[in-house]
């Protein structure tokens, strides 16, 4: 099973700070990885997938990287309706698996 | 408009069974893998089980492994997961969840709301 690793697991910032979250696999996934954003009582969204595609209407400010094992979601200043948590999934091997989450709260 | 209303979550004794549902409406479903992903209280997300858009290939997560199964009728736009053997720790909320396109898996795009499953005596 690929383990994914999220840091930190509480991100405290200020709105128009930047944001970078990090989620690190325990083997390669080559670039099958997704973000998505929760907040408190709603599903998830979908933010990004495969590594680097923002999915429809997900805002610039929202970007993802890595391949391999090392990723990074990076959100370029913060709005107030950004303040949530983050998971990271890979869909590279069986199970399918999620990070554990970071939680990204005002400052 | 685009949504996944999942249905037939409740209290169910240890042991038991329970029957979950997922009608699609506003969206693609034949064409799209299904999955059902589930969140304990407090928890994060676990991914359970997957199904691709004819029903050829289904997987499991080892923790229902032997005790759910996934099953979809496309003429329905149905999504469905039969849970038998219930044990306290399957205690969550159940989404059903589509696959963004019609690669098997893919990241999950459209989530419904959930149905909760509660296994306690």
């Amino acid at each position: 099973e690929i383990v994914l690793t999220q840091s930190p697991a509480t991100l405290s910032l200020s709105p128009g700070e930047r944001a970078t979250l990090s989620c690190r696999a325990s083997q390669s996934v080559s670039r099958y990885l997704a973000w998505y954003q929760q907040k408190p009582g709603q599903t998830p969204r979908l933010l990004i997938h495969d590594a680097s595609n923002r999915a429809t209407g997900i805002p610039a400010r929202f970007s993802g990287s890595g391949s391999g094992t090392d990723f990074t979601l990076t959100i370029s200043s913060l709005e107030p309706e950004d303040f949530a948590v983050y998971y990271c999934q890979q869909r590279s091997n069986w199970p399918l698996t999620f990070g554990g989450g970071t939680k990204v709260e005002i400052k | 408009e685009v949504q996944l209303v999942e249905s037939g979550g409740g209290l169910v004794k240890p042991g038991g069974s329970l029957r979950l549902s997922c009608v699609a409406s506003g969206l693609t479903f034949s064409s799209n893998g299904m999955n059902w992903v589930r969140q304990a209280p407090g928890k994060g997300l676990e991914w359970v089980s997957s199904i691709s858009s004819g029903s050829s290939y289904i997987r499991y997560a080892d923790s229902v492994k032997g005790r759910f199964i996934i099953s979809r009728d496309n003429a329905k736009n149905s999504l469905y997961l039969q849970m038998n053997s219930l044990r306290a720790e399957d205690t969550a909320v159940y989404s059903c969840v589509r696959d963004l396109t019609s690669s098997w898996p893919d990241a999950f795009d459209i989530w419904g709301q959930g149905t909760m499953v509660t296994v306690s005596s």
